[in-house]
């Protein structure tokens, strides 16, 4: 079952634009992971998140976090083409699960 | 260095049929799991082996097992196959021991069709 909840679904950009995309959850957490996965590949780690950490930069990444909400957000600055992939939030808890969101379907057109 | 390696990428079983799916992590890394992704259920965890003792497993049925080697490759077995086992079948594998606690890496996945 999934614990993660990403909105939106889907999200159509233009390159250039910043890309936002959320996540909720349900229980307290260890760290909340977030990845990237092109069309039927495997899955790109992109950041974890610990749960004691607020806000992570990774390049044109910045995932903050906000456990009183139980919330995570994913900014993708300057986009382009090559960000279209669906976006995946996971959360672990317990030390000894994850759980993963539906996933955010990104497209970014030239 | 080569990635986690997973074979076969893509396949077909019959109904009833059992499936073994093959997992070479990257080298060093001790930690190996496995996920299913489906359309209707999206990712799922499957179970997780760390020098060769399963830690933890999800909430799947017993028809799903898996093991780990002493190289610390990894199979995962799918025994009396239904149409819903239809999935990609992800393996990420972690220099470990916290295999979540750090960045894991996966593989591009082994697709099954079950007909």
């Amino acid at each position: 079952s999934q614990q993660g909840e990403e909105d939106p679904q889907a999200l159509s950009i233009q390159e250039g634009e910043n890309a936002t995309m959320n996540c909720s959850y349900k229980t307290s957490i260890n760290n909340l992971q977030w990845y990237r996965q092109n069309s039927g590949r495997g899955l790109v780690h992109l950041i974890l998140i610990r749960s004691n950490e607020r806000e992570k930069h990774s390049g044109r990444l910045r995932v903050t976090l906000d456990t009183s909400k139980k919330s995570s957000s994913l900014l993708i600055t300057a986009s382009r083409a090559a960000d279209t992939a669906s976006y995946f939030c996971a959360t672990v808890y317990n030390n000894n699960d994850m759980r993963f969101g539906a996933g955010t379907r990104l497209t970014v057109k030239p | 260095k080569a990635g986690v390696t997973q074979t076969p990428r893509y396949l077909i079983k019959t109904r009833g049929q059992q499936v073994t799916l093959s997992c070479s992590p990257i080298s060093g890394h001790r930690s190996v799991s496995w996920y299913q992704q489906t359309p209707g259920q999206g990712l799922q965890f499957l179970f997780e082996y760390f020098s060769e003792t399963q830690r933890n497993k999800g909430n799947f049925p017993g028809r799903f097992s898996g093991r780990q080697f002493s190289n610390s490759r990894s199979e995962m077995n799918v025994s009396t196959l239904e149409l819903g086992d239809s999935a990609l079948y992800l393996c990420a594998s972690s220099l470990g021991p916290d295999m979540w606690g750090n960045t894991i890496y996966f593989g591009e996945g082994s697709w099954l069709t079950v007909v």
